[in-house]
């Protein structure tokens, strides 16, 4: 069975910090692509990145930057120098296989302060 | 270049009525999924068509169907509504649905049943 795994429920931080979500993925799978969606209170999911299974090299994009630990199905993302704007819920999504369906984490609330 | 749009957003029905919503993917996307969120279940995936075939289906009773036309739009529909159907319907669409590709979703529909 696939699980996927947000423990923080909540962040909050002051605007400027640096923040990390984290997100587990346990599956038996061994290719799988996940994605990271951020929902502000307006509803819509919006699409951050995507990272593959096979791939553990560290990436940076702007403020945004992600790390993957095969070795603990460990995708981390980091926002650096927070804004009020990033204040949102955020989503990791891993789909592998042949299922077509995302599987969605429980989300971590991010709040920055300003 | 448009994006997903969902119709209508706002919704109030009356239980044991029946509802459908409509969602026009992005222009050449040819997947559409189906996403249902509450605050207690999180996001969960309903269905998803590819060529107005419906390649997988999430654990819903059978109340909830689908369907998508040879433009791509799709339509799901609810019928008997129970109190437990208020959510959040998401819609998202991606060029072929496939594991590594990132998919695009609509505002929502929100529906509440009294």
């Amino acid at each position: 069975a696939q699980k996927v795994t947000q423990a923080q429920t909540e962040i909050s931080v002051v605007e400027k910090e640096d923040v990390t979500l984290d997100c587990v993925y346990e599956t038996r799978d061994t290719t799988y692509y996940l994605f990271w969606y951020k929902q502000p209170p307006s509803g819509e999911l919006v699409f951050l990145i995507r990272r593959n299974s096979f791939d553990e090299q560290n990436e940076i994009s702007g403020r945004y930057s992600w790390n993957f630990q095969k070795s603990t199905s460990s995708f981390n993302f980091t926002i650096t120098a927070s804004q009020v704007v990033d204040s949102a819920v955020y989503f990791c999504a891993p789909r592998g296989g042949s299922n077509y369906k995302l599987t969605f984490g429980k989300g971590t609330l991010l709040t920055v302060n300003p | 270049k448009a994006g997903v749009t969902q119709t209508p957003r706002y919704l109030i029905k009356t239980r044991g009525q029946q509802v459908t919503l409509s969602c026009s993917p992005i222009s050449g996307h040819r997947s559409v999924s189906w996403y249902q969120q509450t605050p207690g279940q999180g996001l969960q995936f309903l269905f998803e068509y590819f060529s107005e075939t419906q390649r997988n289906k999430g654990n819903f009773p059978g109340r909830f169907s689908g369907r998508q036309f040879s433009n791509s739009r799709s339509e799901m529909n609810v019928s008997t509504l129970e109190l437990g159907d208020s959510a959040l319907y998401l819609c998202a669409s991606s060029p072929w649905g496939g594991e590594n590709t990132e998919a695009f979703f609509g505002q929502g529909t929100r529906l509440t049943v009294v």
